[in-house]
């Protein structure tokens, strides 16, 4: 079956990059998302990749997917206090609803 | 609506006792998703609605979990006999259709005692 994995936690300075893992295990994944959920909220759909690009990028936001090895990053430049929250990816394959994974807590210290 | 909706956004409920929870999702959107989260866990998926076929219910946890959508639209989530496990984050969302981004609720927290 499908799997989804990331890191727990990531603790950075506000002003540097953060950057975020994600490994996933089905091959014939089309999308793969990331979201993102504030405390007390729901999940907000941050950017997303298509499986036959290699890099997305969106302002401060820069997906990068290694097909290969089944890798997703997420790198934020010039993390911000308000980007503290926790971040999710998730990968489509098929019709199939989204699988998740577990989140990773992402800290900006001051 | 403007967002996906979701109610009652608390609910605190006795071992035992049936509960309902309740999704209103984006007007026009044909795709409708419940998902769980536990306490510092992901995101576990429950059941999934596409348009007028069958819902895809794989990830219902026991037969005391059933959902229904009625319309097309509004969904309502049904726990029979809760347990303490089931003490969790309920999450809906819909999408336009089952290849979109997904619109995510606030959620329903779920507190059984």
């Amino acid at each position: 079956g499908e799997d989804v994995e990331q890191s727990l936690f990531l603790s950075v300075r506000e002003g540097d990059s953060s950057v975020i893992n994600c490994t996933y295990t089905d091959s014939s994944s089309t999308y793969l998302y990331w979201y993102k959920q504030e405390p007390g909220a729901g999940l907000q759909l941050l950017t997303y990749i298509f499986s036959n690009m290699d890099m997305k990028q969106d302002q401060r936001l820069t997906v990068l997917l290694n097909k290969k090895d089944k890798h997703l990053s997420l790198r934020i430049a010039d993390t911000q206090t308000g980007d503290s929250a926790i971040y999710f990816c998730a990968e489509k394959t098929g019709r199939r609803a989204l699988t998740f994974g577990s989140g990773t807590r992402l800290q900006v210290q001051p | 609506g403007a967002g996906v909706s979701q109610s009652p956004s608390n609910k605190v409920t006795e071992k035992g006792k049936d509960v309902e929870l309740r999704c209103d999702p984006i007007s026009g959107h044909t795709a409708l998703y419940w998902y769980r989260q536990s306490l510092g866990q992901g995101l576990e998926f429950l059941i999934y609605f596409q348009g007028n076929s069958a819902p895809d219910k794989s990830g219902l946890p026991s037969d005391r979990f059933s959902a229904e959508r009625t319309g097309g639209s509004v969904s309502t989530l049904t726990i029979q006999r809760t347990q303490q496990e089931d003490s969790a984050v309920y999450l809906c969302a819909s999408s336009r259709d089952p290849e979109g981004g997904y619109t995510f609720g606030s959620g329903t927290r779920l507190t059984v005692v």
